[in-house]
């Protein structure tokens, strides 16, 4: 599949911070970016996606960016809480979807 | 429910033993895909198809996996000789026919594990 970089693999922030995850890629012909959040032992689940007509997208307190020309999008979770603590998964598309290894996001309270 | 649905959910079985997992997209979804994941990995892309056709099998796909969606509805992913490395989760997904751009459903998974 394709290659999605994504960092950073684990992070830890104080609850009310803010988190980043950045994934970058080199397929230039993928047009959808979706975000998955995958708490243990059950499936992942869509949280937000950008298309690539958009620059950025607004979800409440998490938002995606997408830079096609440097091939690199990011999600960014502000006000974080316990319940956000999770793996979230970056990924692109053409047919299939290609993920990144995943980010492991403790929230401390 | 109307969701993704994958039987069974776990799977205990002995080496060289083989297995069978069954996939039940949503309904009115013509793509199908399977993915396995380990544990610390995203999910890896194994084969996909489009109604009954499987249109691609990642090189990760083996000779001793094989998929099939005879009707275009429900699939099932066989595996021969099963080997320790074959311990996954092993992940279903759906989506409409509708452009690239649609989000993929997941199903719950079915855990294997290789004794």
């Amino acid at each position: 599949g394709e290659n999605v970089e994504q960092h950073p693999s684990t992070l830890s922030v104080q609850e009310g911070d803010s988190a980043v995850i950045k994934c970058t890629y080199s397929d230039s012909a993928s047009n959808y970016f979706p975000w998955y959040k995958q708490e243990l032992g059950k499936r992942p689940q869509l949280i937000i996606d950008i298309r690539s007509n958009v620059g950025e997208k607004k979800d409440q307190r998490i938002a995606v960016t997408l830079n096609k020309t440097a091939k690199h999008f990011s999600l960014h979770i502000t006000e974080t809480q316990p319940e956000d603590s999770a793996v979230y998964f970056c990924a692109l598309r053409d047919y299939k979807l290609s993920f990144g290894a995943g980010t492991t996001v403790t929230v401390r309270a | 429910d109307t969701g993704v649905s994958q039987n069974p959910r776990h799977k205990i079985t002995k080496r060289g033993q083989n297995v069978t997992f069954r996939c039940d997209p949503i309904s009115e979804h013509n793509r199908l895909y399977w993915y396995r994941q380990t544990l610390g990995q995203g999910p890896e892309f194994l084969t996909y198809f489009q109604n009954e056709a499987q249109l691609e099998k990642s090189r990760l796909l083996s000779d001793r996996f094989s998929a099939e969606r005879p009707k275009g509805s429900f699939s099932t992913l066989e595996i021969q000789r099963t080997e320790q490395g074959d311990s996954a989760m092993y992940l279903c997904a759906s989506s409409p026919q509708a452009g690239l751009d649609t989000e993929a459903f997941f199903g719950q998974g079915t855990r294997l594990t290789v004794v």
